[in-house]
């Protein structure tokens, strides 16, 4: 079965510090990767997501993941972080193909101070 | 895309009862997803659901405690059956309106309290 690993739970940075959220996966055929988020009080959206192609994915408000093959990882990064980054970042897997559920990892939760 | 609305936005039941939760969409989705947020964790899936046939269940999460219905491209239910305490969490919908290595979108969820 398809497992996701995030490594850190909590994260505390200051505005402009750069961030990078592990993600890894378990699976050995081809997967569709995603990065969610949740701001307090709001719905999950979608950051960026990979289905093929450049591993360098960049999605919105300035993140990029990297998709590792070799490592199964989906590092989230941005370089410089902003207070309104604070939230929640959820990293998921699907198999490749098809209408295959979502599976999430434990999610990270993202403070960023002023 | 997908716009996504679930109804109701929270409530508050007693242990013992049951709660039904709406998931509508803007367009027609073959496939609808019911997920579980329980508080400071994960969201779980707890089953996949098609227009005109059963719903697909996890491991842990059975038909008795969470019938679900689809009857149309648009609209499911969940509902929480004999609810306790430890059904308290929020609930979301999902979507994948596309057919092939799409993205899911969410509706906002119900948070649930059971007392």
């Amino acid at each position: 079965a398809q497992s996701v690993s995030q490594h850190n739970h909590h994260v505390i940075l200051s505005e402009a510090a750069s961030l990078e959220l592990g993600c890894n996966y378990s699976y050995g055929g081809t997967v569709n990767l995603f990065w969610y988020v949740q701001y307090p009080g709001q719905h999950l959206q979608l950051l960026l997501k990979y289905f093929s192609g450049d591993p360098l994915v960049k999605g919105i408000k300035g993140f990029e993941a990297e998709f590792i093959k070799s490592k199964f990882s989906f590092n989230l990064r941005k370089p410089s972080v902003q207070w309104s980054d604070t939230a929640e970042y959820f990293c998921a897997v699907s198999v490749s193909g098809g209408y295959n559920k979502l599976i999430f990892g434990a999610g990270t939760r993202l403070a960023v101070h002023p | 895309s997908a716009v996504i609305s679930q109804k109701p936005s929270r409530d508050i039941c007693q242990r013992g009862t049951s709660l039904t939760i709406q998931c509508q969409v803007d367009s027609q989705v073959t496939m609808m997803f019911w997920y579980r947020q329980q508080p400071g964790q994960s969201l779980t899936l707890i089953a996949t659901a098609n227009q005109g046939s059963e719903a697909t269940y996890e491991s842990g999460f059975v038909i008795d405690k969470f019938p679900i219905s689809r009857p149309n491209l648009t609209f499911s239910t969940l509902t929480v059956s004999n609810m306790s305490p430890e059904d308290s969490s929020i609930y979301l919908c999902s979507v994948k309106p596309g057919l092939l290595n799409t993205e899911a979108f969410f509706g906002q969820g119900t948070r649930l309290t059971v007392v």
